[in-house]
């Protein structure tokens, strides 16, 4: 089955860091740049993070320093390291599918990221 | 960054109704605009991409138009399972930016 599963997320308090972790399977991982979206309650989803299929990496001014994406094609992994996080990281992330003109087109079901004291 | 505004942030409608919902671009994206479908508790769903193709298994009753700053998804006939949130999304230039949703509900 062609699927996106991520996990890891979890109650961090402010400044702390997690590691949030998508395996894929059904799919070529390597041959797709992959991605994190973010959605928080009440807001609109924000992108947080893509890497493509020769290792680059883009990030959002909101995260960037911050966030780390990285992908080991030999598990089918992705991961996002996520340090110094703050409040407003709190959300629901998901990791996606991209490749060529077609944007996400498969999503994880998503992990919860609550950053409280 | 690019920011993209959708109207209406709701709306209320009836099964069988015809819905458009509107998405600006803050500076022109060619064609590069996607729209998702989202239920509460799920994750986004593609429909639309390149601002008219219809992603494979979506119904042809959901269909997009437009290019430059500003564009359309419209459902031709409102069907039960079509009451969600709708998102716009530029795939220009990164930071790739959403709107802020369009939540179809029930009249």
């Amino acid at each position: 089955e062609v699927q996106l599963v991520e996990s890891g997320g979890g109650l961090v308090q402010p400044g702390g860091s997690l590691r949030l972790s998508c395996a894929a399977s059904g799919f070529t991982f390597s041959s797709y740049d992959m991605h994190w979206v973010r959605h928080a309650t009440g807001k609109g989803l924000e992108w947080v993070s893509a890497i493509g299929t020769a290792g680059d990496t883009y990030y959002p001014g909101s995260v960037k320093g911050r966030f780390t994406i990285s992908r080991e094609n030999a598990k089918n992994s992705l991961y996002l390291q996520m340090n110094s996080l703050r409040a407003e990281d709190t959300a629901v992330y998901y990791c996606a599918r991209a490749g060529g003109t077609i944007p996400f087109d498969l999503w994880g079901r998503g992990t919860l990221v609550t950053v409280s004291s | 960054d690019i920011q993209m505004t959708q109207s209406p942030s709701s709306l209320s409608a009836s099964v069988g109704d015809r819905v458009t919902i509107t998405c600006r671009a803050s500076q022109s994206i060619s064609n590069y605009l996607n729209w998702y479908q989202q239920k509460p508790g799920k994750a986004p769903k593609l429909l639309i991409y390149v601002a008219s193709s219809l992603q494979s298994g979506v119904p042809s009753r959901f269909s997009g138009s437009g290019s430059g700053t500003d564009f359309t998804l419209t459902i031709s006939s409102l069907q039960p399972e079509d009451f969600a949130t709708y998102h716009c999304q530029q795939s220009h230039s990164t930071p790739w930016t959403f709107g802020q949703g369009t939540k179809v509900e029930i009249k």
